[in-house]
Protein backbone atom coordinates (compact mmCIF):
# COMPACT_ATOMS: atom_id res chain seq x y z
CA UNK A 1 0.00 0.00 0.00
CA UNK A 2 1.42 3.61 -1.10
CA UNK A 3 2.20 5.57 1.97
CA UNK A 4 2.90 8.94 2.60
CA UNK A 5 4.36 10.82 6.10
CA UNK A 6 4.56 14.06 7.03
CA UNK A 7 6.43 15.27 10.35
CA UNK A 8 6.26 17.11 12.08
CA UNK A 9 2.22 17.08 12.35
CA UNK A 10 2.11 20.59 13.80
CA UNK A 11 4.71 23.47 14.31
CA UNK A 12 3.75 27.13 15.69
CA UNK A 13 6.42 29.66 15.08
CA UNK A 14 6.63 33.82 15.63
CA UNK A 15 6.63 35.74 12.06
CA UNK A 16 10.02 35.85 10.68
CA UNK A 17 11.00 32.21 11.81
CA UNK A 18 12.32 29.71 9.10
CA UNK A 19 10.36 26.58 9.06
CA UNK A 20 11.09 22.89 7.76
CA UNK A 21 8.36 20.38 6.81
CA UNK A 22 9.09 17.02 6.09
CA UNK A 23 7.55 14.43 3.79
CA UNK A 24 8.85 10.59 2.83
CA UNK A 25 7.09 8.68 1.02
CA UNK A 26 6.73 4.61 0.18
CA UNK A 27 4.73 4.50 -3.36
CA UNK A 28 5.40 1.75 -5.96
CA UNK A 29 5.86 3.22 -9.71
CA UNK A 30 6.19 7.21 -8.20
CA UNK A 31 6.02 9.90 -10.88
CA UNK A 32 6.29 12.86 -8.87
CA UNK A 33 5.76 14.42 -5.45
CA UNK A 34 3.54 17.86 -4.78
CA UNK A 35 3.16 20.35 -2.12
CA UNK A 36 -0.44 21.80 -1.69
CA UNK A 37 -1.54 24.42 1.25
CA UNK A 38 -4.82 24.27 2.52
CA UNK A 39 -6.00 26.61 4.57
CA UNK A 40 -10.08 26.51 4.20
CA UNK A 41 -11.15 24.16 1.26
CA UNK A 42 -9.28 23.36 -1.45
CA UNK A 43 -5.49 22.44 -1.73
CA UNK A 44 -3.78 24.84 -3.62
CA UNK A 45 -0.83 23.65 -5.64
CA UNK A 46 2.43 24.97 -4.52
CA UNK A 47 5.11 22.76 -6.32
CA UNK A 48 5.68 19.64 -8.14
CA UNK A 49 8.80 18.37 -8.10
CA UNK A 50 10.24 15.25 -10.63
CA UNK A 51 13.91 15.20 -10.18
CA UNK A 52 16.39 14.46 -7.36
CA UNK A 53 18.33 17.22 -6.14
CA UNK A 54 16.64 20.57 -8.23
CA UNK A 55 15.37 22.63 -5.62
CA UNK A 56 11.70 24.37 -6.58
CA UNK A 57 11.60 28.45 -5.43
CA UNK A 58 8.61 30.80 -4.91
CA UNK A 59 9.20 33.76 -2.93
CA UNK A 60 9.69 32.41 0.69
CA UNK A 61 8.89 28.65 -0.50
CA UNK A 62 11.32 26.49 -1.76
CA UNK A 63 11.17 22.64 -1.72
CA UNK A 64 13.36 19.52 -2.64
CA UNK A 65 13.09 16.05 -3.52
CA UNK A 66 15.68 12.76 -2.75
CA UNK A 67 14.85 10.21 -4.97
CA UNK A 68 17.34 7.87 -3.34
CA UNK A 69 15.67 8.57 0.26
CA UNK A 70 12.41 9.25 -0.64
CA UNK A 71 11.43 11.90 0.80
CA UNK A 72 10.91 15.84 0.38
CA UNK A 73 11.25 18.87 2.18
CA UNK A 74 9.17 22.15 2.34
CA UNK A 75 11.41 25.29 3.71
CA UNK A 76 9.21 28.49 4.30
CA UNK A 77 11.49 31.34 5.36
CA UNK A 78 10.90 34.78 7.35
CA UNK A 79 6.99 33.56 8.04
CA UNK A 80 4.41 35.41 8.22
CA UNK A 81 0.83 35.05 9.79
CA UNK A 82 -0.84 34.31 5.77
CA UNK A 83 1.52 31.51 5.92
CA UNK A 84 -0.41 29.60 8.57
CA UNK A 85 -2.07 27.11 6.87
CA UNK A 86 -2.17 23.16 6.32
CA UNK A 87 0.87 21.84 4.30
CA UNK A 88 -0.33 18.67 2.05
CA UNK A 89 2.36 16.42 0.31
CA UNK A 90 0.78 14.05 -1.99
CA UNK A 91 2.67 11.58 -4.10
CA UNK A 92 1.52 10.78 -7.99
CA UNK A 93 1.81 7.40 -8.59
CA UNK A 94 0.61 4.65 -11.61
CA UNK A 95 2.09 2.33 -13.76
CA UNK A 96 -0.66 1.27 -16.10
CA UNK A 97 -3.44 3.50 -14.03
CA UNK A 98 -3.93 6.84 -14.67
CA UNK A 99 -2.24 8.59 -11.52
CA UNK A 100 -3.46 8.91 -8.17
CA UNK A 101 -2.01 10.97 -6.01
CA UNK A 102 -1.36 9.86 -2.60
CA UNK A 103 -1.67 12.72 0.31
CA UNK A 104 0.01 12.73 3.64
CA UNK A 105 -2.35 13.57 6.64
CA UNK A 106 -0.62 17.17 6.59
CA UNK A 107 1.66 19.87 9.05
CA UNK A 108 -0.69 22.11 10.46
CA UNK A 109 1.49 25.64 10.33
CA UNK A 110 0.62 28.46 12.66
CA UNK A 111 2.79 30.93 12.49
CA UNK A 112 1.95 34.19 15.46
CA UNK A 113 2.43 38.01 15.27
CA UNK B 1 -7.14 32.68 -13.82
CA UNK B 2 -9.48 29.32 -14.60
CA UNK B 3 -10.34 27.31 -12.23
CA UNK B 4 -12.61 24.20 -10.41
CA UNK B 5 -15.45 24.73 -10.22
CA UNK B 6 -17.83 22.91 -7.93
CA UNK B 7 -21.89 22.76 -6.66
CA UNK B 8 -23.03 22.95 -4.42
CA UNK B 9 -21.00 24.20 -1.60
CA UNK B 10 -22.66 22.45 1.21
CA UNK B 11 -25.36 19.40 0.93
CA UNK B 12 -27.25 18.18 3.41
CA UNK B 13 -28.78 14.44 2.67
CA UNK B 14 -30.88 11.60 4.87
CA UNK B 15 -29.19 8.64 5.32
CA UNK B 16 -30.10 6.49 2.13
CA UNK B 17 -30.75 9.33 -0.36
CA UNK B 18 -28.76 9.12 -3.49
CA UNK B 19 -26.95 12.49 -3.74
CA UNK B 20 -24.53 13.68 -6.95
CA UNK B 21 -22.20 16.25 -6.86
CA UNK B 22 -21.09 18.25 -9.65
CA UNK B 23 -17.58 19.54 -10.86
CA UNK B 24 -16.76 21.39 -13.99
CA UNK B 25 -13.19 20.47 -14.76
CA UNK B 26 -11.01 23.95 -16.33
CA UNK B 27 -11.96 23.39 -20.21
CA UNK B 28 -8.78 21.86 -21.49
CA UNK B 29 -8.08 19.19 -18.92
CA UNK B 30 -8.14 15.78 -20.25
CA UNK B 31 -7.94 14.22 -17.01
CA UNK B 32 -10.78 14.38 -13.70
CA UNK B 33 -10.28 13.22 -10.20
CA UNK B 34 -12.48 13.01 -6.98
CA UNK B 35 -11.37 12.99 -3.57
CA UNK B 36 -12.52 13.09 -0.41
CA UNK B 37 -11.72 14.43 3.38
CA UNK B 38 -13.32 13.48 6.02
CA UNK B 39 -13.38 16.10 8.98
CA UNK B 40 -9.75 15.85 10.51
CA UNK B 41 -8.29 13.04 8.08
CA UNK B 42 -6.69 12.64 5.36
CA UNK B 43 -7.08 13.90 1.83
CA UNK B 44 -8.22 10.36 0.32
CA UNK B 45 -8.14 9.55 -3.64
CA UNK B 46 -11.72 8.33 -5.04
CA UNK B 47 -11.36 7.59 -8.37
CA UNK B 48 -10.06 8.99 -12.03
CA UNK B 49 -11.79 9.45 -15.00
CA UNK B 50 -10.14 9.89 -18.61
CA UNK B 51 -11.69 9.27 -21.72
CA UNK B 52 -15.38 8.77 -20.77
CA UNK B 53 -14.24 6.04 -18.71
CA UNK B 54 -12.93 4.99 -15.14
CA UNK B 55 -9.15 4.56 -15.12
CA UNK B 56 -8.51 4.17 -11.20
CA UNK B 57 -10.82 3.96 -8.48
CA UNK B 58 -9.37 3.27 -4.78
CA UNK B 59 -11.34 0.63 -2.73
CA UNK B 60 -13.36 3.17 -1.00
CA UNK B 61 -15.24 4.20 -4.78
CA UNK B 62 -17.41 0.71 -3.94
CA UNK B 63 -20.68 0.00 -6.19
CA UNK B 64 -22.47 2.93 -4.00
CA UNK B 65 -20.32 5.38 -6.03
CA UNK B 66 -20.85 6.10 -9.78
CA UNK B 67 -19.00 8.83 -11.80
CA UNK B 68 -20.45 10.07 -14.98
CA UNK B 69 -19.47 12.67 -17.59
CA UNK B 70 -22.66 13.51 -19.18
CA UNK B 71 -22.44 16.73 -21.08
CA UNK B 72 -18.40 16.93 -21.72
CA UNK B 73 -18.41 19.63 -19.34
CA UNK B 74 -19.57 18.56 -16.21
CA UNK B 75 -18.10 15.41 -14.13
CA UNK B 76 -20.39 14.34 -11.64
CA UNK B 77 -20.31 11.82 -8.59
CA UNK B 78 -23.20 9.76 -7.54
CA UNK B 79 -23.24 8.25 -4.48
CA UNK B 80 -26.79 5.63 -4.52
CA UNK B 81 -27.84 5.41 -1.18
CA UNK B 82 -25.69 7.49 1.38
CA UNK B 83 -24.57 6.53 4.77
CA UNK B 84 -23.79 8.67 7.73
CA UNK B 85 -19.81 7.81 6.91
CA UNK B 86 -20.01 9.38 3.53
CA UNK B 87 -19.80 12.88 5.43
CA UNK B 88 -16.86 14.28 4.16
CA UNK B 89 -15.62 16.99 1.89
CA UNK B 90 -16.03 16.15 -1.38
CA UNK B 91 -13.10 17.42 -4.08
CA UNK B 92 -12.85 16.95 -7.95
CA UNK B 93 -9.46 18.03 -10.09
CA UNK B 94 -8.60 18.02 -12.83
CA UNK B 95 -4.97 18.17 -15.02
CA UNK B 96 -4.44 18.72 -18.62
CA UNK B 97 -1.57 16.16 -19.42
CA UNK B 98 -1.18 12.85 -17.39
CA UNK B 99 2.08 13.02 -15.49
CA UNK B 100 4.30 15.63 -14.46
CA UNK B 101 1.74 18.38 -14.50
CA UNK B 102 -0.14 19.70 -11.15
CA UNK B 103 -3.70 18.70 -10.48
CA UNK B 104 -6.01 21.77 -10.09
CA UNK B 105 -8.25 21.01 -6.92
CA UNK B 106 -12.05 22.72 -6.62
CA UNK B 107 -13.10 24.59 -4.04
CA UNK B 108 -15.41 21.00 -2.23
CA UNK B 109 -18.88 20.07 -1.59
CA UNK B 110 -18.99 19.66 2.11
CA UNK B 111 -21.66 16.42 2.19
CA UNK B 112 -23.68 15.60 5.62
CA UNK B 113 -25.56 12.75 5.72
CA UNK B 114 -27.78 13.26 9.29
Amino acid sequence: EDKVVQSPLSLVVHEGDTVTLNCSYEVTNFRSLLWYKQEKKAPTFLFMLTSSGIEKKSGRLSSILDKKELFSILNITATQTGDSAVYLCAVLSGGTSYGKLTFGQGTILTVHP
Amino acid sequence: EPEVTQTPSHQVTQMGQEVILRCVPISNHLYFYWYRQILGQKVEFLVSFYNNEISEKSEIFDDQFSVERPDGSNFTLKIRSTKLEDSAMYFCASSEILFYTEAFFGQGTRLTVV
